[in-house]
Parts: C-alpha cells; structure tokens; sequence
C-alpha cells in the first residue's frame, strides 16, 4: 500500500497522558499535514510541516500539542497531558509539493483518540 | 465562524438518478475548491477539484460546477450508484503563501438506494 499510512488507528488514553500519533506520508511526499475532526465537524487544519521543519503551526493549541517531521521515520502529532476534550479523529495528509492548486492533498486513515 | 458551509446533513437519492450536492463560502479569498469523499473508518479521498479561473471540471461521472458571484459550487454525480453512498466533504484554499491550507465544511451523507 503506497497510500499515507497512519498509526495506531484507534489509541485509548487516560487523562494525563501522553498520545503519540504516527504518519508516514506516501512515497515521494515531503510535505505533511495534520487535521484533526471532531464529531459533527469538519477537519480542521491544525499543523504544516516539511523534512525537519515546522512551516504553518497556525491551527494548533498553543499548549500540549507538538508535531515534528524527523529527517527519518514518520511525522509525529503528540498531545501532553491530554483531556477529554482531545478526543476526536486526527488525520494527515501528504503532497509531493506544497498543497495548493493542483496538488491535491492525500489522506491517511485516521488515528482515532478516545479519552477516558 | 464557518467559512466553508455545507447545509444538508444528509441527501438520499435513487439508483441511477442524479445527485446534487451543494456548498457554500462566505470568504471571497477563496480561489481553489476541491471535493473529498468518506466512507467510515476512512480518511477522506480526493474526487474532483475547480480552480476559480473556471466554472466548470468534469471527471468521469462528476462535475463540478463554481458560480462566482454567489459564492456558491456544487458537486454532480451522474448516474448515481450504490458505491458512491459516503460523506462528501467541500474544502477551499486561498492562493498564497498559505494555499495548502485546507477550509472544509461539515460534510454531507449521500445516500443512494438501490
């Protein structure tokens, strides 16, 4: 499968912990994104990054949410401390350029975070 | 404050017959539209998209229609088929240096009945 892989697809976390959300974009994508989508709404854009680089941080909450793109290995969205509130649907997306007219973005499978 | 706006939750249509799935935009920034399609458990899929230069992109069994001045497009899909039952998510961007910024609407739960 050379689609945008997500991992894990369902995680189960307390409040307090940590949630490490994994993303390996497709084959020949360099760049990442990462959209979370809570129940009844759309996705909303929350994080844009390239190799080693943090480009548009814009959409997300200024405290416990971090996300890196590794020079090797996959994108990881972490979420510290989390609260029920985190609890939605977390989906990245890859393009081969920077998405915009004409590159289209692909999107994984979703990792699904429930709080308890 | 929702900038991408899908009004109906859900649309049910025959086996056959055509399907017609509105959006609507309120920011006029907005140059780059693009329709997603859902099945559960599934992230979105990338059906069709429209560059504001045109009003019209056909792919197969879909087409996409963009009326400007009402800020307005719709997504076609004709015939119908079973298969295509999903939720259909609009999304726009902005050209820019923020273009890869992705607006969606809530989507809408398209049904078709056999």
């Amino acid at each position: 499968n050379a689609g945008v892989m997500q991992n894990p697809r369902h995680l189960v976390r307390r409040r307090g912990q940590e949630a490490r959300l994994r993303c390996s974009p497709m084959k020949g994508h360099s760049h990442v994104y990462w959209y979370r989508q809570l129940p009844e709404e759309g996705l909303k854009f929350m994080v844009y990054l390239q190799k080693e680089n943090i480009i548009d941080e814009s959409g997300m909450p200024k405290e416990r949410f971090s996300a890196e793109f590794p020079k090797e290995g996959p994108s990881i969205l972490r979420i510290q401390q989390v609260v029920r509130g985190d609890s939605a649907a977390y989906f990245c997306a890859s393009s081969p350029l920077q998405g915009g007219s004409n590159q289209p973005q692909h999107f994984g499978d979703g990792t699904r975070l429930s709080i308890l | 404050d929702q900038q991408v706006k899908q009004n109906s939750p859900s649309l049910s249509v025959q086996e056959g017959r055509i399907s017609i799935l509105n959006c609507d935009y309120t920011n006029s920034m907005f140059d780059y539209f693009l329709w997603y399609k859902k099945y559960p458990a599934e992230g979105p899929t990338f059906l069709i998209s429209i560059s504001s230069i045109k009003d019209k992109n056909e792919d197969g069994r879909f087409t996409v229609f963009l009326n400007k001045s009402a800020k307005h497009l719709s997504l076609h899909i004709v015939p119908s088929q079973p298969g295509d039952s999903a939720v259909y998510f609009c999304a726009a961007s902005a050209s820019g240096g923020s273009n890869y910024k992705l607006t969606f609407g809530k989507g809408t739960l398209l049904t078709v009945n056999p």
